[in-house]
Order: C-alpha cells, then structure tokens, then sequence
C-alpha cells in the first residue's frame, strides 16, 4: 500500500524566515496530495492541496510543489510567523481515492519572534 | 452546522474493557474514517466508509470495529481494550466528489487504556 514519508520531524526557524517540508510517496497511482495543519491540542486542518495534473499551487505566503517522476512534493512557507508555529502533515491520496488520505509523520515546525 | 462530533472527548479504560467512540456529521457526507495519532507516527487510517452499509480497512485495522447504519454516524469501537490502544482518536469526513475532497476532522478522543 501507500506509504509516505515526511522529513525533517522536527525545524525550528526565525521570524521571516522561509520554511520548507518535504515528502515522498511510494505508489504512483496517487493523485492528489493535501497538507494539514494542527495547532497544539486542536484537530487538523486543510491548508492547501494539490493534484497530480498541477506542478505548484500557491496561497499567499505557502505553496506545495509536486514532482510526479520523483514521487516527491513539497510545502514552502515564506516570510514565518509566530502564528505559524504547529504540526504539519503531508497526505496522499492512494490509487485514485481523494478521501482515503495516507498521512506523513509530521513536522513540528516552530517560529521564533 | 456543528461539523463533525466526537464523543467523548477523554476516557480512561481497563484492559480488557469494551467502548464504543461515537461520530457524527450533518454536512451529508458520504466518506467517514477514523485514524490514530500516535507521538512520532502522525495520523494512521483505522477502517474508513464510502456509504451507509459500506465499510473496509484501513492500515491499523487490528483490535477496531465499525458500522455505518445510516449517513450521519460512524462508531469505533475496541472490543478488548489493548494498552497498545492508547491513543488520540479523530473522526473524519469528506464527499465523495473528487473535486470537494476536503477531509473535515472531529476535535478528537483521547483514550488511555491502563
């Protein structure tokens, strides 16, 4: 089945500095790949996704890349803020299913004013 | 609307104890799950529903059952608590139309089973 792989676990960043999460997946048949964001004792939340037909999306101050050939994407996040300290989780979306999400382990990214 | 309900929000189990985690949404979705979230693991897929009468496994199936009786509910339940099974519980729903795939999740369960 799918598996996919989140790194780094852990990033600790600057105030208005760039952050960035990168993951991989293993089954190529997925195609739709949404990231999470979960504050501390809250539940996650969508904050953008992304579909096999689309190299980049952007919202504002983030953006997911996808490398389709690679099995790859990736969350960038400029300009921090404290507010943006939390756990981050990629997903995929295995062999064609939107809803059934595989979840990477997550990032516990921190900002420092 | 009040999205997704988990009930309840913290137990405390013995070993060997029975429960059932209850969820509900009112937004008329089709698709429900549940994962875990454990420290270090992030979240893992227990069983999953595409429909009332419809259910299938996910990657942590062992020691979990589910039902899906009508649209709206979707019960876990452990029929002998595991300390294995401790464990942050969220319930989580979606349509099925590829295009408005948005999993909404329930703000969780945390269970301790001693």
């Amino acid at each position: 089945g799918e598996n996919v792989e989140q790194h780094p676990s852990t990033l600790s960043v600057q105030e208005g500095d760039s952050a960035v999460i990168k993951c991989t997946y293993s089954d190529s048949a997925s195609n739709y790949f949404p990231w999470y964001k979960q504050e501390l004792g809250k539940r996650p939340q969508l904050i953008i996704d992304i579909r096999s037909n689309v190299g980049e999306k952007k919202d504002q101050r983030i953006a997911v890349t996808l490398n389709k050939t690679a099995k790859h994407f990736s969350l960038h996040i400029t300009e921090t803020q404290p507010e943006d300290s939390a756990v981050y989780f990629c997903a995929a979306s295995p062999s064609g299913g939107y809803n059934k999400l595989i979840f990477g382990a997550g990032t516990r990214l921190a900002v420092h004013p | 609307n009040a999205g997704v309900t988990q009930t309840p929000k913290f137990q405390v189990l013995k070993t060997g104890q029975s429960m059932t985690l209850q969820c509900a949404q009112d937004m008329n979705h089709e698709y429900m799950s549940w994962y875990r979230q454990d420290p270090g693991m992030g979240l893992r897929l227990i069983h999953y529903s595409v429909g009332a009468g419809i259910t299938d496994q996910g990657e942590v199936p062992n020691g979990y059952n589910v039902s899906r009786s009508t649209t709206e509910d979707f019960p876990l339940r452990l029929l002998s608590a595991a300390p294995s099974q401790t464990s942050v519980y969220f319930c989580a729903s979606s349509y099925l139309d590829p295009n408005t795939g948005e999993l909404f999740f329930g703000e969780g369960s945390r269970l301790t089973v001693l």
